[in-house]
């Protein structure tokens, strides 16, 4: 099994909502990460998570809350968003969080802030 | 200046066609270089990864890394229409997690 799995695909929240979006890997990976892509731009990295641990945080407002349960699980809680937050927001995982190994990204979950 | 530059395009090639894409970078310590492709609404696949200057070929695709000229470019021979996606080069530094990704190209190839 070498998939990343998100859920949603799909969100649309409004900016009083709570929501929280779900990334799971059974590959054994022990790093997590988080990113958030525009339209037609590349990937910025959001959070990573290291043995469960957070070792990045790329000053993301505080309306953004990363969760790591365990291993194979990754969370971000979702809260007050704004319109500018809409965006694909992008969970990958990595054996072991160094910088020559290869990341497995999910799909996505396509998020719309109204 | 932006660490990574990379032409968003399109670029629009017939299928068939021998494609370049390439990428400039500015820092200097940067190690590890790799491409990524990534269709419509999905997440980036990793394509090629090479470590340090040199060429790597798998298949159709082939990475060159020349790191006198912070220059990096991934070649597609014989295009088919299923490679049209975007690009995306990126590239790290030794130990650390974070990977710093160029603006994406975006392919098009026509059969």
């Amino acid at each position: 099994d070498t998939e990343v799995t998100q859920t949603p695909k799909h969100l649309v929240m409004g900016m009083t909502n709570k929501k929280s979006l779900k990334c799971e890997q059974h590959m054994g990976h022990r790093a997590m990460y988080w990113y958030k892509q525009k339209a037609k731009k590349p990937p910025e990295l959001m959070f990573v998570y290291s043995y469960e641990k957070l070792s990045i945080n790329e000053s993301v407002p505080s309306r953004f809350s990363p969760e790591c349960p365990n291993s194979s699980l990754l969370n971000l809680h979702l809260h007050a968003l704004q319109p500018e937050d809409s965006a694909l927001y992008l969970c990958a995982s990595s054996r072991a969080g160094q910088s020559n190994e290869k990341l497995f990204f999910g799909s996505g979950t396509q998020l719309s802030v109204l | 200046q932006k660490e990574v530059e990379q032409d968003p395009g399109p670029l629009s090639v017939p299928e068939g066609a021998i494609v370049s894409l390439n990428c400039t970078y500015s820092n200097s310590a940067f190690q590890y270089f790799m491409w990524y492709r990534q269709y419509s609404r999905k997440g980036p696949e990793l394509l090629m990864y090479t470590y340090s200057s040199g060429n790597k070929e798998d298949g159709r695709f082939t990475a060159q890394v020349d790191k006198s000229s912070k220059y990096i470019s991934l070649f597609i021979r014989d295009s088919q229409p299923s490679d049209s996606a975007t690009y995306l080069c990126a590239m790290s530094l030794i130990n650390t997690d974070k990977l710093i990704f160029g603006t994406g190209t975006r392919l098009q190839v026509f059969p």
